[in-house]
């Protein structure tokens, strides 16, 4: 069991352009969450994954945030065309099932230049 | 929608007192975590508390849990300076097309000699 497994684990852009992250879940975790923490805040719900269906997707996702999980494996989180209030550090968590524990990985932190 | 709160926002306190963070939430829920979260690091779960009334204990920290009161404690004993962090609680929310933790805006916790 390694844990939760984020690529990279920062990223610099100018704005305007598109970014890729990645999460690897825990093996045999059936749920799969991502969050985004700012800077003195509690992270805040994006999305979530049922193996490969996304079940539900949080206001704070706008049209330029699209988020994967092909063969209910890893996921990958895109934005596209960055803006500087996307920067913050996205967080990927994983569960065996409902209702129990979600363990997070260390983050991506994204800086938005 | 569900809003959690912690108080105190910032906490510094000397080493060997005793200290308690409040967790305050707004609706029904029956399952709160409580994580710590190092600098530049990503969230370590502590606690999980399932019902009211629930206790739980580890090391130098205890938290407890009051559905009725939608009050969750996580209460520090004779502080050493290896806690220092920040603490969340989050409350989970789960119903059939939602399935997401809720966090409060953390709890900053510094211990000096």
């Amino acid at each position: 069991d390694t844990g939760v497994s984020q690529d990279p684990r920062h990223k610099i852009t100018k704005r305007g352009q598109n970014v890729t992250f990645r999460c690897d879940p825990i093996s045999e975790h059936n749920r799969l969450y991502w969050y985004r923490q700012t800077l003195g805040q509690g992270p805040e719900f994006l999305t979530y994954f049922q193996n490969e269906a996304q079940l539900e997707k949080s206001r704070l996702l706008s049209d330029r945030f699209s988020a994967e999980r092909p063969k209910g494996s890893f996921s990958t989180l895109e934005i596209q065309r960055t803006e500087q209030g996307d920067s913050a550090m996205y967080l990927c968590a994983s569960s065996f099932a409902p209702r129990d524990t979600q363990y997070f990985g260390a983050g991506t932190r994204l800086s938005v230049l | 929608e569900l809003k959690v709160e912690q108080n105190p926002l910032f906490l510094s306190m000397q080493e060997g007192k005793n200290y308690t963070i409040y967790c305050n939430y707004s609706t029904t829920s029956d399952r709160l975590y409580w994580y710590r979260q190092d600098p530049g690091k990503s969230l370590e779960s502590l606690f999980v508390l399932l019902s009211n009334g629930a206790v739980k204990q580890e090391g130098r920290l205890m938290a407890s849990l009051d559905t009725k009161a939608r009050l969750s404690t996580l209460h520090i004993t004779a502080a050493v300076h290896d806690l220092s962090a920040t603490y969340f609680c989050a409350v989970e929310v789960l119903s059939y097309n939602t399935d997401k933790l809720i966090f409060g805006t953390g709890t900053r916790l510094q211990v000096f000699p």
